[in-house]
């Protein structure tokens, strides 16, 4: 299974943009990058994905390198409620194996 | 929106019994996934299925099977559970396999076995 990289946790202050980047060195031509997030207590919950180009959504945008190989999750202005655990990972195009890992703890600072 | 859900929040089972954890897609879903996730260690895939009836080991299969008779039911099974199986469990549902469907997410069963 393709691999992602994340810190293991980062820190934010409220209503500040966030960047929770992701390495994926490994990436195949047609993995697509997907990003969930689990808040406390509940099951992960979907964020965004893209293939190539940068990607936006009511949630959150996604930047994606020119090479692919890292990404870059972006939340535009952290609410106390987007303090969660934010997975990064790479779907393949075939199969249905793919790493999760243990994900970016993210700590909003009210 | 689609919505997973899994029968059971939280249990309390003795080691040696048998355990069943159910799930429920409502979106009439192709593929299902049971991972069970652990502190320090992510979610680990035990078993997915890709259609009904079929299955695929994931990487931590040993000690559970699972059972997928209709397409929106996808169930998890312990035949007997022992205490290194407690744990929260996650089961998990896509409309493919293709990289760019969505994996949607039940809330989680919490297991302990005492």
């Amino acid at each position: 299974d393709a691999k992602t990289t994340q810190p293991n946790s980062m820190e934010s202050n409220e209503e500040e943009p966030v960047h929770l980047p992701c390495n994926h060195s490994t990436i195949s031509g047609t993995d697509y990058i997907h990003w969930y997030r689990q808040l406390p207590s509940q099951g992960p919950e979907y964020v965004i994905h893209g293939l190539t180009s940068n990607v936006n959504n009511r949630m959150a945008s996604l930047a994606i390198a020119e090479d692919r190989k890292s990404s870059t999750l972006i939340l535009h202005r952290a609410t106390l409620r987007d303090a969660a655990v934010y997975y990064c990972i790479l779907r393949p195009n075939t199969g249905n194996q793919f790493y999760f890992g243990t994900g970016t703890s993210l700590t909003v600072i009210p | 929106d689609v919505k997973v859900t899994q029968s059971s929040r939280y249990l309390v089972k003795r080691t040696g019994e048998k355990v069943f954890l159910e799930c429920v897609q409502d979106m009439d879903h192709e593929n299902m996934f049971w991972y069970r996730q652990d502190p320090g260690l992510g979610l680990r895939l035990i078993y997915f299925s890709y259609d009904v009836k079929m299955k695929e080991k994931g990487d931590i299969p040993e000690g559970y099977s699972v059972s997928r008779e209709k397409k929106e039911r996808f169930s998890l099974i312990l035949e007997s559970a022992s205490t290194n199986q407690t744990s929260m469990y996650l089961c998990a549902s896509s409309l493919g396999p293709r990289a760019r469907n969505t994996i949607y997410f039940g809330e989680g069963s919490w297991l302990t076995v005492v």
